[in-house]
C-alpha cells in the first residue's frame, strides 16, 4: 500500500514563503496531487506532478522527485486566506487509476 | 462552487440506524468517488463508480454500500451505524475513468451518530 507523510502543522507570517513537504512510498506511482482544504469545506485542487521537477502556478509551486519519493508545495507571498490544511495525495496504478490516497494533511496557520 | 452537489448537508442519527447520502456530479462527469474524513484518519477513499459501474474500492466497510444510477447521481448507504462512523463524507467527480488530473469535491455531508 501507500504511506504518505507530511508535517501536522506549520506556522508562517503574512508575506513570507513556506514550504510544505510530503514523502511517500508506493509501488506503482502515477501522480502526486496537492489539495487545499479550509476548515469544514471541500478540498480544492492545487497542483499535479507526475514527472520530476517544478510546476509553477501563480503564488503556488509544487516539486516532485520520484527517485526520492518526495514532493513539496511552495507558497509565496503568503496571505491570511492561505490559512488552511494542505493535503498531499498519491495515485498508484496498481490500485486503480483514479484512486487517490491522501496524507493526513498539514495545517498551515498564517499570522499577521 | 465545484458544481458537485451533496445532500443533506448535516445528518444526526442514532447508533444502529441506516442513512443514505446523495451526490450529483458536475454536468458531464461520469466518475463519482466517495471519501470519508474523520478527525484522526484524514481523507479516506471509499469507492469509485464510473458510468454506473464500480471501478475501485478502498477500505469500505461491509455495512456501507454505494451505487451510481443511470442519471449518474450516486448514493452512499450506511447501515448499522456506530459512533465511529461520525465523519464528513465527501463526494467528488471527474470526467473519465482513468488519468483525470482533477477531482472536484462536493461540500460534504456531516454525519453525527449519537
Amino acid at each position: 500500500g501507500q504511506n504518505i507523510d507530511q508535517p501536522t502543522e506549520m506556522t508562517a507570517t503574512e508575506g513570507a514563503i513556506v514550504q510544505i513537504n510530503c514523502t511517500y512510498q508506493t509501488s506503482g506511482f502515477n501522480g502526486l496531487f496537492w489539495y487545499q482544504q479550509h476548515a469544514g469545506e471541500a478540498p480544492t485542487f492545487l497542483s499535479y506532478n507526475v514527472l520530476d521537477g517544478l510546476e509553477e502556478k501563480g503564488r503556488f509551486s509544487s516539486f516532485l522527485s520520484r527517485s526520492k519519493g518526495y514532493s513539496y508545495l511552495l507558497l509565496k507571498e503568503l496571505q491570511m486566506k492561505d490559512s488552511a490544511s494542505y493535503l498531499c495525495a498519491v495515485r498508484d496504478r496498481n490500485t486503480g487509476f483514479q484512486k487517490l490516497v491522501f496524507g493526513t494533511g498539514t495545517r498551515l496557520l498564517v499570522s499577521p | 462552487d465545484s458544481g458537485v452537489t451533496q445532500t443533506p448537508k448535516h445528518l444526526i442519527t442514532a447508533t444502529g440506524q441506516r442513512v443514505t447520502l446523495r451526490c450529483s456530479p458536475r454536468s458531464g462527469d461520469l466518475s463519482v468517488y466517495w471519501y470519508q474524513q474523520s478527525l484522526d484518519q484524514g481523507l479516506q477513499f471509499l469507492i469509485h463508480y464510473y458510468n454506473g459501474e464500480e471501478r475501485a474500492k478502498g477500505n469500505i466497510l461491509e455495512r456501507f454500500s454505494a451505487q451510481q444510477f443511470p442519471d449518474l447521481h450516486s448514493e452512499l448507504n450506511l447501515s448499522s451505524l456506530e459512533l465511529g462512523d461520525s465523519a464528513l463524507y465527501f463526494c467528488a467527480s471527474s470526467v473519465s475513468s482513468g488519468g483525470d488530473v482533477e477531482q472536484f469535491f462536493g461540500p460534504g455531508t456531516r454525519l453525527t451518530v449519537l
